[in-house]
């Protein structure tokens, strides 16, 4: 089962700012937080990860409360090749776990012009 | 472009028959993952290997197998297809075992007739 709720679609404009929340309460202390971006027929890509606070990079912000039981994806100014499906994962990145991926259905983003 | 390439792209088979998948994994990168991805799902873990050894496994049944080679390339094999078999096949390759940060390839579309 995966460990984590998120929207099932969300709509958007171009242009827009898009923020997708994840629920993860049970997390774990080594747990860190992945999100992932998949377009049709390919396999899905790393967007961003962290375990605490934010951390932005060129692609997105990721935002994580103090509780770290939730984590906001932020993608900035969308365009229509943003329109996708966006995984929240939840996992230990050493190795004390075997790191294998649990996917939920995520959220199906679509961005109209 | 993530380095990561499976082979073939589409396959038609019939049920009972065998199935072999290709991938190779991205340079520098010891530890291959499988997933299978139905319509409208998120992938579901197949197994993992990492080094030649298979080191975790999801819920799926024996007819699912796998192979790892000194250059850390993977197959992934399917005896006595069902229809139900019919997705999207994916690979991952990482630079370890418990690292959350993989990267997929475009996947092998199965179906089965």
């Amino acid at each position: 089962l995966a460990k984590t709720t998120q929207p099932i679609s969300m709509d958007s404009y171009e242009g827009q700012e898009v923020n997708i929340t994840c629920s993860h309460n049970n997390i774990a202390t080594n747990d860190y937080i992945t999100w992932y971006q998949q377009f049709p027929s390919q396999g899905p890509r790393f967007i961003i990860q962290g375990y605490k606070t934010k951390v932005t990079n060129e692609v997105a912000s990721l935002f994580i409360p103090a509780d770290r039981k939730s984590s906001t994806l932020s993608l900035p100014r969308v365009s229509l090749s943003d329109t996708a499906v966006y995984y929240c994962l939840v996992g230990d990145n050493y190795g004390g776990s075997q790191g294998n991926l649990i996917f939920g259905k995520g959220t199906k983003l679509s961005v109209k012009p | 472009e993530t380095g990561v390439t499976q082979s073939p792209t589409h396959l038609i088979k019939t049920r009972g028959q065998q199935v072999t998948l290709r991938c190779s994994s991205q340079s520098g990168h010891n530890t291959v993952s499988w997933y299978q991805q139905a319509l409208g799902q998120g992938p579901q873990f197949i197994f993992q290997y990492y080094r030649e050894e298979e080191n975790g496994r999801g819920n799926f049944p024996p007819r699912f197998s796998g192979l790892q080679f000194p250059n850390y390339s993977s197959e992934l094999n399917v005896n006595a297809l069902e229809l139900d078999d019919s997705a999207l096949y994916l690979c991952a390759s990482k630079k370890g075992p418990g690292n959350t940060e993989a990267f997929f390839g475009q996947g092998t579309r199965l179906t089965v007739v």
